[in-house]
């Protein structure tokens, strides 16, 4: 079974400041793929950012960039020029491709604040 | 394009009674997700289906649980004679394919007094 650890349960940045949160997971599986979900207070979850294993350049989405180690199981996510609306849990998740669900595993989250 | 729905929003009743939780997908999604996210935790899968089949589901989701997907576009989510336990928001998820990112609902929030 996969698991997904994220070991910082709260992290805060001042706005326009980096903020890089961390993310582990562990798997036997050489093919899968890694997702960064947004959660805001009281809002829905929408989808960050995605990485395919097969893929070594690390993907980017505007502000948001992750560093892919596929060797070391890392899948962090670095946002840059933090803005007030970056405040959220942040959730990293796991998908195995293949025969099933391709249901996403997640971590237990981390909870960004953006400060003034 | 309106995005996930869910219905109600937030749900509250006494152990012991059945509740009932709605999710219609977006349009043409075929892939329809059900997730249980418990205070402090991140979501776990519960269900899935695959048009009308619902061909996967967890450990987690006791026999007093039962999901449908009747005609393969919106889904429920019955909980029967609820327990303390089953207080969690419920998470409603769809895809328009295997690999394609999955689009979350705003979730029912459950509260069992």
């Amino acid at each position: 079974a996969q698991t997904v650890t994220q070991s910082q349960p709260e992290m805060s940045v001042q706005e326009a400041e980096t903020v890089t949160l961390s993310c582990t997971y562990d798997t036997s599986e050489n093919n899968y793929y890694l997702f960064w979900y947004k959660q805001p207070p009281s809002r829905q979850m929408i989808l960050v950012i995605r990485q395919e294993a097969y893929k070594q350049q690390n993907a980017t989405e505007n502000r948001f960039s992750v560093n892919f180690q596929k060797a070391a199981k890392s899948f962090s996510l670095k946002i840059s020029d933090s803005q007030l609306g970056d405040t959220a849990m942040y959730f990293c998740a796991f998908m195995k491709p293949g025969a099933g669900s391709y249901q996403l595993t997640f971590g237990k989250g981390t909870k960004l604040s953006v400060i003034p | 394009d309106t995005g996930v729905s869910q219905d109600p929003r937030h749900k509250i009743t006494k152990r012991g009674q059945n509740v009932t939780f709605r999710c219609d997908p977006i349009s043409e999604h075929n892939r329809l997700y059900w997730y249980r996210q418990t205070l402090g935790q991140g979501p776990e899968f519960l269900t899935y289906f695959q048009n009308e089949a619902q061909l996967e589901k967890s450990r987690l989701l006791s026999d007093r649980f039962s999901a449908e997907r009747p005609k393969g576009s919106f889904s429920t989510l019955e909980i029967q004679r609820t327990e303390q336990g089953d207080s969690a928001m419920y998470l409603c998820a769809s895809s328009a394919g295997s690999t394609q990112p999955q689009h979350f609902g705003d979730g029912t929030r459950l509260s069992i007094l």
